[in-house]
Parts: C-alpha cells; sequence; structure tokens
C-alpha cells in the first residue's frame, strides 16, 4: 500500500564511508525528486528525474550521485560521507507537471 | 530566484483556539501553486492545503484555511478550533507551472497546542 518507500529509515555511518538510500514509488509517476533537509529544518531539493532522464541538479558535492534504473526507482549514492552530510533526505514522486509531490518517510543520515 | 519566508520560527495556542501562520514569498512568476505541509515528530510530510495562484477564492480544508493575497505575496494559514494531533511543524511552500519543478519550501514554524 505504501505510495512512497524508503530504505533505510535510518543510517548511521562513519566519515569517509559510501552509503546508498534506495526510493521506489508506486503509484505511476513519471517524476522523482530527492530532498535533504538540515538540522535545522530546512528543505531543500538537491536532484530531480523524469523517466529515468536527469532534469534537476542543484548545487549539490559531486559525492552525492543519483540514478535511476527505471521510473518507480530513485537511489541516491553518497561517496565519502563527511560529518555535514548529516541529515534526512526525502524522496518524492509526482505525475510530470502536476503540482501536488507525494513523500517518502524520509531516512535519516548520521554521519560519526 | 523563488524564496518563501516564515517569520514565525515557533507559536504556541492552547487547544480550540485559532491559530495563524505567516508565510510571504518572492516571485517574479505569475503562475504557480502553494501549499502547506505538516510535518509531525514522525517527520511524514503531509500536504495540508495548496492554492492555485490564478484563483482569486481561498482555499480552505476542514478547520484549514488560507489568505491569500496574491499583490502583496502573501499566504497565511488559518487553523480554527486547533486539536493537540495539529502539533508539528508547518511548511510554506511553492512550485512554478512552468520551468523546473521543484518545491521551494519556507524555513518552517513550529506549531504546538497546549492542552
Amino acid at each position: 500500500d505504501t505510495a512512497v518507500s524508503q530504505t533505510p529509515k535510518y543510517l548511521v555511518t562513519q566519515m569517509g564511508n559510501d552509503k546508498s538510500i534506495k526510493c521506489e514509488q508506486n503509484l505511476g509517476h513519471d517524476t522523482m525528486y530527492w530532498y535533504k533537509q538540515d538540522s535545522k529544518k530546512f528543505l531543500k531539493i538537491m536532484f530531480s528525474y523524469n523517466n529515468k532522464e536527469l532534469i534537476i541538479n542543484e548545487t549539490v558535492p559531486n559525492r552525492f550521485s543519483p540514478k535511476s534504473p527505471d521510473k518507480a526507482h530513485l537511489n541516491l549514492h553518497i561517496n565519502s560521507l563527511e560529518l555535514g552530510d548529516s541529515a534526512v533526505y526525502f524522496c518524492a514522486s509526482s505525475q510530470v507537471f502536476s503540482n501536488e509531490q507525494f513523500f517518502g518517510p524520509g531516512t535519516r543520515l548520521t554521519v560519526l | 530566484a523563488q524564496t518563501v519566508t516564515q517569520s514565525q520560527p515557533e507559536m504556541s495556542v492552547q487547544e480550540a483556539e485559532t491559530v495563524t501562520l505567516s508565510c510571504t514569498y518572492d516571485t517574479s512568476e505569475s503562475n504557480y501553486y502553494l501549499f502547506w505541509y505538516k510535518q509531525p515528530p514522525s517527520r511524514q510530510m503531509i500536504l495540508v492545503i495548496r492554492q492555485e495562484a490564478y484563483k482569486q477564492q481561498n482555499a480552505t480544508e476542514n478547520r484549514f484555511s488560507v489568505n491569500f493575497q496574491k499583490a502583496a505575496k502573501s499566504f497565511s494559514l488559518k487553523i480554527s478550533d486547533s486539536q493537540l494531533g495539529d502539533t508539528a511543524m508547518y511548511f510554506c511552500a511553492f512550485i512554478l507551472i512552468q520551468g523546473a519543478q521543484k518545491l521551494v519550501f519556507g524555513q518552517g514554524t513550529r506549531l504546538t497546542i497546549n492542552p
């Protein structure tokens, strides 16, 4: 029944490690997004994919690489994790040119 | 670039009272949508209400209503008969109809409903 799911929900790791967060949506949407919510609760877009094609890439370090194997999945891989990467990462999806985005439950990443 | 500003970092009211959360935004575009999202402690982002900029009528959803003033670029949220379950972070957000489909969020207002 879950519309937008993310795994894992919590991720604790050491600085310098590489980690991935997975996102899947079963809504049949064309467009998927990654947002980052920092420690002050501020939410900002990172990436957006439409039908597996990257359409939004905000000023995000190259250590972050999104990958969309198909239009129902958008994964986020992070290399060489830094303390400042600690945040909650939200995946979202929408129909192309639809105004409403549906959010996943978020993944809390803690880098020690 | 579009920006959204929420000037009230925190608010607190008694249960059953009415509370208004403020939001202003800045854009040179004329076609856009505005939203209020609720984020309870569970951290799930929940859409509360949306407003199309081309509609003059203010949106309402049960106890939630907005005061949309397009010329002033203001979009406030009124919660009537507040309930304990309304305790959450509230985010005002903006999206253009044309162009990059990204939500631009305000800083959030932490609302506490006291019994």
